[in-house]
């Protein structure tokens, strides 16, 4: 069964601190991995897509890590701000289907106190 | 930023009711998505569709219908609603040749069932 499982499933950091979010899955044929930030209340907003041949990708705090033969991604956030407390959800794309198939993380949920 | 609209943001109706969250893109996007999220859980995809005149139930059993008439358009409607029905809805859209590109998300439709 195609999985994307996160964690923490919730973190604590103070104002200024880095953290690093963990996504692993089984999901296969691979196809793309995304990480999005979702706000309370909000819709997912895109992070970062990573392909199969990307290891790491940067997107101004945020450094995401693919290692496709571990199935493992991590969400580095450094220098933490206050607008940073949300959810983490990490999506994961197969292709083996014409529609690209989309699965979900139930997410990181961030909180950083100042 | 996403050209993805959700109308409307907040409902509150009564059990019987019949309900229908509007979901309008314009970016020409071809992939048209419904997501149910309950709070701190991941998305459930519930329909979807691959253009105009195609529609796909997920893997959510859902007791709501869709429509695509129009490539923009992509309402969900509910006959009856319940208080099972309370949750948030979200839509998303994606451009038809899934290489990497970002899903968008609309901002949500939170439904309470009373």
């Amino acid at each position: 069964k195609n999985q994307v499982e996160q964690s923490p499933q919730s973190l604590i950091i103070l104002e200024g601190k880095n953290c690093t979010l963990q996504c692993n899955y089984t999901v296969s044929p691979f196809s793309n991995l995304r990480w999005y930030k979702q706000d309370t209340g909000r819709g997912p907003v895109s992070l970062t897509i990573m392909t199969f041949s990307e290891n790491t990708k940067s997107n101004r705090r945020y450094t995401a890590t693919l290692d496709a033969d571990t199935k493992q991604s991590s969400l580095h956030i450094t220098a933490s701000q206050l607008s940073d407390s949300a959810s983490y959800i990490c999506v994961v794309s197969d292709r083996g289907s014409t529609l690209g198939r989309l699965y979900f993380g139930r997410g990181t949920q961030l909180t950083v106190w100042p | 930023e996403a050209d993805i609209y959700q109308t409307p943001r907040y409902l509150v109706i009564g059990t019987g009711k019949k309900i229908t969250l509007e979901c309008s893109q314009t970016m020409g996007h071809d992939k048209m998505y419904w997501y149910q999220q309950d709070p701190g859980m991941e998305l459930h995809l519930i329909h979807y569709s691959y253009g105009v005149n195609s529609t796909e139930k997920g893997d959510l059993s859902s007791e709501s219908t869709v429509s695509r008439i129009r490539t923009e358009h992509f309402p969900l409607t509910l006959e009856s609603a319940r208080p099972s029905h309370t949750s948030q809805y979200l839509c998303a859209s994606i451009a038809k040749e899934d290489s990497g590109n970002t899903i968008y998300f609309g901002e949500g439709s939170w439904l309470t069932v009373v």
